[in-house]
């Protein structure tokens, strides 16, 4: 069974410009995390989805960050414009709907020069 | 303000013996906790959990204590081997089902062959 995916594993861009993240979540997991790792901390949840709707983006700066669920399925996790202090790792999790477990994907290294 | 706390950054172990990694947390509220394990460029993988109506949770080679008293829990790994060398994070959540995780800042074990 495939594991969770995220495209691309790495990503270095210059400040002010815009970034996209895409995460596959395991079949039949609706609910998809997207969280955020600072070097030396660990993750950080930014947004939740239960299937296509966003059911906890508190953490989520809405200022330059946005996320999507279209379908329910795959999400793409946005920053523009992005700032020095958006370079990160960014994960992907997802679960069943109530599951204990997260499974995460690789997740995506951003640096932004 | 950290409400997981995992205040060893690092540990190493000669193989075969045991491996003890601890965790403490402020928030009373919390009642169901995890341990994952990640390797470099990886993301984390779930290893082992542990709810509050336990005080200990048995899984092969890992077993998770949990002393709600002091806020306390620790992950023993006995006999530890090279291939557990890798970077473990405690979370936490408010309970089984309830998707909100706190993590840890992670410990990065080492294993000496």
């Amino acid at each position: 069974e495939a594991g969770v995916v995220q495209s691309p594993r790495y990503k270095i861009i210059e400040k002010k410009q815009p970034v996209a993240f895409w995460c596959n979540p395991i079949s039949g997991h609706n609910t998809l995390y997207w969280y955020l790792q600072n070097l030396g901390q660990g993750p950080e949840l930014l947004i939740r989805y239960e299937n296509e709707e966003a059911v906890d983006d508190s953490q989520l700066p809405k200022d330059r960050f946005s996320a999507e669920r279209l379908k329910g399925v795959d999400s793409t996790l946005k920053i523009q414009p992005a700032e020095l202090g958006d370079s990160a790792v960014y994960l992907c999790a997802s679960s069943f709907t109530g599951g204990d477990i997260q499974y995460f994907g690789a997740g995506t290294r951003l640096s932004v020069l | 303000d950290q409400q997981v706390k995992q205040n060893s950054p690092s540990l190493s172990v000669q193989e075969g013996r045991i491996s003890i990694l601890n965790c403490d947390y402020t928030n009373s509220m919390f009642d169901y906790f995890l341990w994952y394990k990640k390797y470099p460029a990886e993301g984390p993988t779930f290893l082992i959990s542990i709810s509050s109506i336990k005080d200990k949770n048995e899984d092969g080679r890992f077993t998770v204590f949990l002393n709600k008293s002091a806020k306390h829990l620790s992950l023993h790994i006995v006999p530890s081997q090279p291939g557990d060398s890798a970077v473990y994070f405690c979370a936490a959540s408010g309970g089984s089902g309830t998707y909100k995780y706190i993590f840890g800042t992670g410990t990065r074990l080492k294993v000496l062959a």
